[in-house]
């Protein structure tokens, strides 16, 4: 049981927008940065948004990250077919004194 | 180009240690944490800890506690991480990923930006 919550699955159609959310508490996302990787099928998780909304070069702007409070989001816009992957969050946890992941939300593009 | 190398598959019997190395390039090793992450089969990301080979410290995750060691070869910029007492459900695959710029004692996260291929440690009697 991860203490950062997605939701297990998310969906849409080519060129719609997608949401995922990231839900934690005080100890974790309401007191650090947010980070989100994506996990194409049968490859090593690459990062995709760094310090809540910061997005390496290369990671398309179609891809934007938000927080508030003690919940993150990734967003997804215009959905393409190369986007269907495993999304994970992740942050520090100061109670737990480590890293933490939330347990991954799988993208279809329908 | 800056990347990090893992060492190959390994097969082990349940009680049993592995130790699987991650060798750093295009970098300087000593200004980055080095953090270890696995995936069981079908299963999420699972952090275990970090280690810093400037400052020297480590930290690991609290389930691994009692049997993680993470150790490094600064000269030749290979990180190691050592888990003890292998069981059925230590059967994953290991990451090491690139964690945190330090430097005179701050440090700046950029999240793990960089990662190995990945280490198959498969438990098996």
């Amino acid at each position: 049981q991860s203490v950062l919550t997605q939701p297990p699955s998310a969906s849409g159609t080519p060129g719609q927008r997608v949401t995922i959310s990231c839900s934690g508490s005080n100890s974790n996302v309401g007191s650090n940065f947010v980070y989100w990787y994506q996990q194409l099928p049968g490859t090593t998780p690459i990062l995709l948004i760094y310090r809540n909304n910061q997005r390496p070069s290369g990671v398309p702007d179609r891809f934007s990250g938000s927080k508030s409070g003690t919940s993150g989001s990734l967003a997804i816009s215009g959905l393409r077919s190369e986007d269907e992957a495993d999304y994970y969050c992740s942050t520090w946890d100061d109670s737990l004194n480590g890293y933490v992941f939330g347990s991954g939300t799988k993208v279809t593009v329908l | 180009q800056v990347q990090l190398v893992q060492s190959g598959a390994e097969v082990k019997k349940p009680g049993a240690s592995v130790k699987v190395s991650c060798k750093a390039s295009g970098y300087t090793f000593t200004n980055y944490d080095v953090y270890w992450v696995r995936q069981a089969s079908g299963q999420g990301l699972e952090w275990m800890g970090w280690m810093n080979p400037n400052s020297g410290k480590t930290g690991y995750a609290q389930k691994f506690q009692d049997r993680v060691t993470m150790t490094w070869n600064t000269p030749i910029s290979t990180a190691y991480m050592e888990l003890r007492s292998l069981r059925s459900e230590d059967a994953a695959v290991y990451y090491c990923g690139r964690g945190p710029y330090c430097s005179g004692g701050s440090c700046y996260s950029r999240g793990m930006d960089v990662w190995g291929q990945g280490t198959t440690v498969t438990v098996s009697s």
